[in-house]
């Protein structure tokens, strides 16, 4: 199966700084995911990368997908307390379609 | 509205007690996944049916069951067998079977406790 791992677990940071989260696998990656959850609730989609050295941004998040299509990065300038939450990677194999997860990181902000 | 719909929100089950959550989608999707999320971790595959009548074991299917008679259902039934079945269940839905330009869609997750 696909293995995700995210990085840091969790973390805390002061409005208005940037952060960035960290998904690595130890395939490479078809298609790689980035979900956001509130606590009790389902995912929301936030953005997907399929090709190696993509890059997306959406309002003040960017993710990046590296040349070897096996690390992910979701950055986030400039936080603000809606930014608060779990962010999970995602992503599917090669050669099979289970669409798997990594553990997720829980972000603070704080005023 | 399209979506996915996991009802009920809420579930309390004794122990010794089989109970099923359902799944819904009105997406038109060949793919539907079940995930088990326990506090501070991840979500973790019970299973996956990329098409009606068919299904796979994900990584955590011992103690679970499903079935895929229907496009627009996917329900999963936890049984007895499940050592530890207190956790949140989210349900998800694709184009399928595989993702290619399109997200996973999420249903608002069962909140499983046994009493």
């Amino acid at each position: 199966s696909q293995e995700l791992e995210q990085s840091p677990q969790s973390l805390i940071v002061q409005e208005g700084k940037n952060l960035t989260i960290n998904c690595t696998s130890s395939k490479t990656l078809y298609g790689l995911y980035w979900y956001k959850q509130k606590y009790g609730e389902g995912l929301i989609f936030l953005m997907m990368l399929q090709k190696g050295g993509e890059e997306k941004s959406h309002e003040k998040i960017t993710a990046k997908l590296d040349e070897k299509k096996q690390q992910s990065s979701l950055h986030i300038t400039a936080s603000q307390p809606s930014h608060a939450g779990i962010y999970l990677c995602g992503a599917e194999g090669l050669n099979d379609y289970k669409l798997s997860f990594g553990a997720g990181t829980t972000v603070t902000v704080r005023a | 509205d399209g979506g996915i719909t996991q009802s009920p929100k809420y579930l309390f089950r004794k122990e010794g007690q089989n109970v099923t959550l359902s799944c819904e989608q009105n997406l038109n999707h060949d793919a539907m996944y079940w995930y088990r999320q326990d506090p501070g971790q991840g979500l973790r595959l019970i299973y996956y049916s990329q098409i009606v009548n068919d299904f796979q074991k994900g990584d955590i299917a011992e103690g679970y069951s499903v079935s895929r008679e229907k496009k627009e259902s996917f329900p999963l039934t936890v049984t007895s067998a499940q050592k530890n079945p207190t956790a949140f269940y989210l349900c998800a839905s694709s184009v399928g079977p595989s993702l290619e330009d399109t997200e996973a869609f999420f249903g608002q997750g069962t909140r499983l406790t046994v009493v």
